[in-house]
């Protein structure tokens, strides 16, 4: 059964900890993603990785950090140094990572930090 | 990539035929517009794609005039399970999908 998956679906952290979201995908696709959402706000991009050993820098990358070591697994540590981590976060995949790609996405995990 | 411009949010009724439309100004030439949907606590997923002029398929329709500067999504007779956020998104094969950004979308709230 082909998909997205994360873990773990909620997540509790103390202050000043780092902590690691994993994100799996078998689809075998190339492009991968992390998106970050606030309540009531739209996904703001995080990073994203088109091939294995590269990624990029989205709009909010500051205090996460990601690797992409193999082509199905994309985990996002989100580091002490983001000042306001709480938020819900989506990793997608998609095919190639070109523009017209269509994105699939997991289920989310949920961060609050103490 | 040009900026796209939706409602904030839009109130129906169930069995009514909804429209959103999504504004993209500076859309470029190779440009396509893509639709997704998000219900609560769940990542968004495909709806529908287009170029130009229309496109349909089991669940929306998505009307593009000539100019493409704006396109509109058409969900036919609502009912509450389709109640969810609504996400324009404008990109094109040359550029990467990282490119494209969500926004905040149109909230569309279905009432019985």
């Amino acid at each position: 059964d082909g998909g997205i998956t994360q873990s773990p679906k909620y997540l509790f952290r103390k202050e000043g900890q780092n902590v690691t979201l994993s994100c799996e995908q078998n689809l075998n696709h190339d492009a991968m993603y992390w998106y970050r959402q606030d309540p009531g706000q739209g996904l703001r991009l995080i990073y994203y990785s088109q091939i294995v050993n590269d990624f990029q820098k989205g709009d909010i990358a500051e205090g996460y950090s990601v690797s992409r070591e193999k082509k199905e697994s994309f985990p996002l540590t989100v580091t002490s140094a983001q000042k306001n981590p709480t938020a819900f976060y989506l990793c997608a995949s998609s095919p190639t990572g070109g523009g017209t790609d269509t994105q699939y996405f997991g289920p989310g995990t949920r961060l609050t930090v103490l | 990539l040009a900026k796209t411009t939706q409602p904030i949010s839009m109130d129906s009724y169930e069995g009514q035929e909804v429209n959103i439309t999504c504004s993209h100004n500076n859309i470029a030439t190779n440009d396509y517009i893509t639709w997704y949907q998000q219900f609560p606590s769940q990542g968004p997923r495909f709806i529908i794609q287009g170029y130009k002029t229309k496109v349909t398929n089991e669940v929306a329709s998505l009307f593009i005039p000539a100019d493409r500067k704006s396109s509109t999504l058409s969900l036919p007779r609502v009912s509450l399970s389709d109640t969810a956020v609504y996400y324009c998104l404008v990109g094109n094969y040359n550029t990467n999908a990282g490119k494209s950004t969500f926004g905040d979308g149109t909230t569309l709230t279905v009432k019985p």
